[in-house]
């Protein structure tokens, strides 16, 4: 069975940081897109953020770049989103999602499965 | 950045009536090599992630009711539920993944009348 799970959200100050991690069993991260959705409380759906399967190549959504940084741990079968400087609007539902296996290096693809989520709040 | 833009934002239906939710992107998603339009669509139930539904504009995901169904190409594109069940009340999204940024639509609503 595929499983993605999220954890590491919270409570935050503005300016701060968190880590999230993604951590999935049925597939190994190493074969396949890998990506971060987020959701802003009663909103729709953002794109933040995309690595690779095979050769690991990065992309980010505007609102992000220079600020968060996905990377991922084959061995662990973890993906990870670090996450600095964090503002307000940063404050959503974070889901991990695959995308399609392979050597593909371009964010093309759809999002299929994703994790439950994990709550990052970013407030005084 | 392709923008995608569904209708209406929220529909009520009676329970076996067909349902269609539109999705016009502001750019061309068909890919003229391949002859495929970079186009999911997703239901997310109120406390639940989305759920993949369709991918390439018309292919159904495993395991998704045969009752749903995606059409279209190029800019205009439709998800229809042919006979709507209660337990298709959720929010419908649309997605682009033809060029970064991957994008989505605003959501529809769908609801029993």
């Amino acid at each position: 069975e595929v499983l993605l799970v999220e954890s590491g959200g919270g409570l935050v100050q503005p300016g701060g940081s968190l880590r999230l991690s993604c951590s999935v069993s049925g597939f190994s991260v190493s074969n396949y897109e890998m990506n971060w959705v987020r959701q802003a409380p009663g909103k729709g759906l953002e794109w933040v953020s995309y690595i690779s399967g095979v050769v690991g190549n990065i992309y980010y959504a505007e609102s992000v770049e220079g600020r968060f940084t996905i990377s991922r741990d084959n061995a662990k079968e973890t993906l990870y989103l670090q996450m600095n400087s964090l503002r307000g609007d940063d404050t959503a539902m974070y889901y991990c999602a695959r995308g399609r296996p392979g050597s593909n290096t371009y964010p093309n693809s759809w999002f299929g499965p994703w994790g439950q989520g994990t709550l990052v709040t970013v407030s005084s | 950045d392709i923008v995608m833009t569904q209708s209406p934002d929220s529909l009520a239906v009676s329970l076996g009536e067909r349902t269609t939710i539109s999705c016009k992107s502001s750019h061309n998603v068909l890919y003229s090599p391949n002859n495929k339009n970079y186009i999911a669509w997703y239901q997310q139930k109120p406390g639940q992630p989305p759920r993949l539904l369709i991918y390439w504009a018309s292919t159904r995901e495993s395991g998704v009711p045969d009752r749903f169904s995606g059409s279209g190409s190029g800019t205009d594109f439709t998800l229809t539920i042919s006979s709507l069940q209660a337990e298709d009340v959720a929010v419908y999204y649309c997605q682009q993944y033809y060029r970064p940024p991957l994008t989505f639509g605003q959501g529809t609503k769908v609801e029993i009348k």
